[in-house]
């Protein structure tokens, strides 16, 4: 399978600990998007990185989340000391960005949060 | 970014033709309108992505009329799989910052 992956698909989790998500992108892709999406609503963004330079993290909820790309492959998602309200849907999606071109994104198939 | 504005929902009988349009009246000249799919607890998937008049794929239509200010996603004879939620989107994905702007989608429902 050559898509983007993420893992662990389901996590749950008790008030405070912290987790950590992984994500996998289509392979040669340089640029990688985490999204998180809550019941009933479309995704939201939350940061990006083109290689292994993180372009975008204002959008992150709070400075309990952290991402990186450190090799400009695979990709995690850090949230520390989590709360109930971080539960939802945490998505990753890749795209081979050229400048001038309408780069198409891939979405992977998500990792489900579960915060008691 | 320019706004969108869909049904929140459809229903259709299968084997019918359905048509989701989306309203974006202040579309950039720069902006591309793209549609996803999404199926529960999967992410979106790649419909169709245009910039004006037709474009159409294997899986869908997407009609652009000259003023680009709405668009229709075309599902020619709907099956039940195609029950999903549909997203329009608009932007400039050639824009360095460029990041999906999701809204609440378009709820499809296929019966029977």
């Amino acid at each position: 399978d050559t898509g983007v992956s993420q893992n662990p698909r389901h996590k749950i989790t008790k008030r405070g600990q912290n987790v950590t998500f992984r994500c996998d992108p289509i392979s040669e892709h340089n640029r990688l998007y985490w999204y998180r999406q809550t019941l009933g609503q479309g995704p939201e963004f939350l940061t990006y990185f083109q290689n292994e330079a993180q372009l975008e993290k204002s959008r992150l909820l709070s400075d309990r989340f952290s991402a990186e790309r450190p090799k400009g492959s695979f990709s995690t998602l850090e949230i520390q000391r989590t709360e109930q309200g971080d539960s939802a849907m945490y998505l990753c999606a890749s795209s081979q960005w050229t400048s001038g071109r309408a780069n198409t994104q891939y979405f992977g198939p998500g990792t489900r949060l579960t915060v008691l | 970014l320019a706004k969108t504005t869909q049904p929140i929902s459809m229903d259709s009988y299968e084997g019918q033709e359905v048509n989701i349009t989306c309203s974006h009246n202040n579309i950039a000249t720069n902006d591309y309108i793209t549609w996803y799919q999404q199926f529960p607890s999967q992410g979106p998937r790649f419909i169709i992505q245009g910039y004006k008049t037709k474009v159409t794929n294997e899986v869908a239509s997407l009609f652009i009329p000259a003023d680009r200010k709405s668009s229709t996603l075309s599902l020619p004879r709907v099956s039940l799989s195609d029950t999903a939620v549909y997203y329009c989107l608009v932007g400039d994905p050639s824009n360095s910052g460029y990041a999906l702007n999701f809204g609440k989608g378009t709820s499809l429902l296929v019966t029977p």
